[in-house]
């Protein structure tokens, strides 16, 4: 059966810190791995990695993906209190069309 | 603006009341999907459709219809809602080929 299972499950940090956050995956015909951001509201995209693009950067935010052990991490450094906010790992299947594994998330405060 | 609406965003019914919550999206996306989100749970998919006429199930397609008789259209239908179906409903969608999922507002549903 399809996994994705998220370390920690939660983090409390201090403004400027840097953190990772952790992702595992177990996806049959693995097709991509995306992390988004979720506040109060609608998750919001972030990054999409596939076997072809194992490193993405948008400012204080940067990922990896280790399609050899099957992980991806998400780092955010300098963090900020709007930073804080639960984040979600997702992984798809060429199998499955649009579906999306979640995993459990983790929930992240960063305190001033 | 691109963008994926749900309606209504918030919705309290009674157990067997028949409801409907719409959901659209202005990006001529092939893919579409419904999710849930409960606490301790994450995000799990209800039905998904990769295409007009085409829908599957999800991981948890039980008490649930849905139909995409338009490209941008995907109703999530509760025939006889029951209190096991309160929670947080996320419309999705995305093209075929970059497969990243944008997320609707949700909506937050109560049966009693």
């Amino acid at each position: 059966e399809d996994k994705v299972v998220q370390s920690p499950l939660s983090l409390v940090v201090h403004e400027g810190d840097t953190v990772t956050l952790n992702c595992s995956y177990e996806v049959t015909n693995f097709r991509s791995l995306l992390w988004y951001k979720q506040e109060k509201k609608a998750p919001t995209f972030l990054f999409m990695l596939t076997s072809s693009g194992i490193e993405k950067k948008s400012g204080r935010l940067s990922s990896i993906l280790d399609k050899k052990e099957l992980f991806s991490i998400l780092n955010i450094t300098a963090t900020q209190t709007g930073d804080s906010a639960i984040y979600l790992c997702a992984g798809s299947s060429w199998n499955q069309g649009g579906k999306l594994i979640f995993g459990q998330g983790t929930e992240l405060s960063v305190k001033p | 603006e691109a963008q994926v609406t749900q309606n209504p965003r918030y919705l309290i019914t009674v157990t067997g009341k028949k409801l409907t919550v719409t959901c659209s999206q202005n990006m001529n996306h092939e893919y579409m999907s419904w999710y849930r989100q409960d606490p301790g749970l994450g995000l799990r998919q209800i039905y998904y459709s990769m295409n007009v006429e085409v829908t599957d199930k999800g991981d948890v397609p039980e008490g649930y219809k849905v139909s995409r008789k338009e490209k941008r259209n995907f109703p999530l239908i509760l025939e006889s809602p029951s209190p096991n179906q309160t929670s947080l409903y996320f419309c999705a969608s995305s093209d075929r080929v970059l497969n990243e999922q944008y997320f609707g507002p949700g909506t937050r549903l109560t049966v009693t």
